[in-house]
């Protein structure tokens, strides 16, 4: 099993462009999360998941959307790029109850 | 808000046992505690939880007192790749399986 892996590792936005950062898990796992982590600082919920079709908002949901079409997948959009966006991104997936599962995380950095 | 305290880090001697503490003197009855641990630049890796009775796996022990105010994670022989950020997270399983993650203890192990 390959676990949860995130595209693309690394990206440098321009403040107002958009993108989608890809998360795949491959454990059938219902639950699925993003997180965002700022230099120095614990992880921040974004956004989650507990199952296809179901998203609802963490902590810190304002310029993200997310979807969760099918139970692997769960893609982060960021529409307008803006510099506090910066930051590292970590999805995670688990099972109901269990603990979670991370990615290695995508490095964005908005100029 | 993260509902621990941990030293913000402490160091330990490769070999020699680990013991990180955590307060969580506002845990009700049906909250767990979890620790996690992010070794640099990595997803965070689920380590142990546990609800009333200490645990042990391959990886640590979890000793929490028995009014569950306080815990503490053991790693008995300490090793280089030990050096990580170790979260204590008190995680109520039917809350959508959401972590709220704090700033952490960060640990250095030292040959």
């Amino acid at each position: 099993n390959a676990g949860v892996t995130q595209t693309p590792k690394f990206r440098i936005l321009k403040i107002g462009q958009s993108m989608t950062l890809q998360c795949t898990q491959d454990m059938n796992h219902n639950y699925m999360y993003w997180y965002r982590q700022d230099p120095g600082m614990g992880l921040k919920l974004i956004y989650y998941s507990v199952g296809a079709g179901i998203t609802d908002k963490g902590e810190v949901p304002n310029g993200y959307n997310v979807s969760r079409s099918t139970t692997e997948d769960f893609p982060l959009r960021l529409e307008l790029a803006a510099p506090s966006q910066t930051s590292v991104y970590f999805c995670a997936s688990g099972a109901q109850y269990n603990e979670q599962f991370f990615g290695p995380g995508t490095r964005l950095t908005v100029l | 808000d993260a509902k621990t305290t941990q030293p913000t880090s402490m160091d330990c001697a490769e070999g020699r046992a680990a013991n990180l503490p955590c307060n969580h003197s506002t845990i009700s009855g049906n909250e767990y505690v979890y620790w996690y641990r992010q070794i640099h630049s990595q997803g965070p890796q689920y380590i142990i939880h546990g609800l009333k009775n200490n645990e042990t796996n391959e990886m640590a022990s979890l000793i929490i007192t028995e009014d569950r105010k306080s815990s503490t994670l053991i790693l008995p022989h300490a090793t280089l790749r030990d050096t990580a950020v170790y979260y204590c997270i008190v995680y109520f399983k039917a809350a959508g399986n959401k972590l709220t993650f704090g700033g952490g203890t960060r640990v250095l192990v030292k040959p």
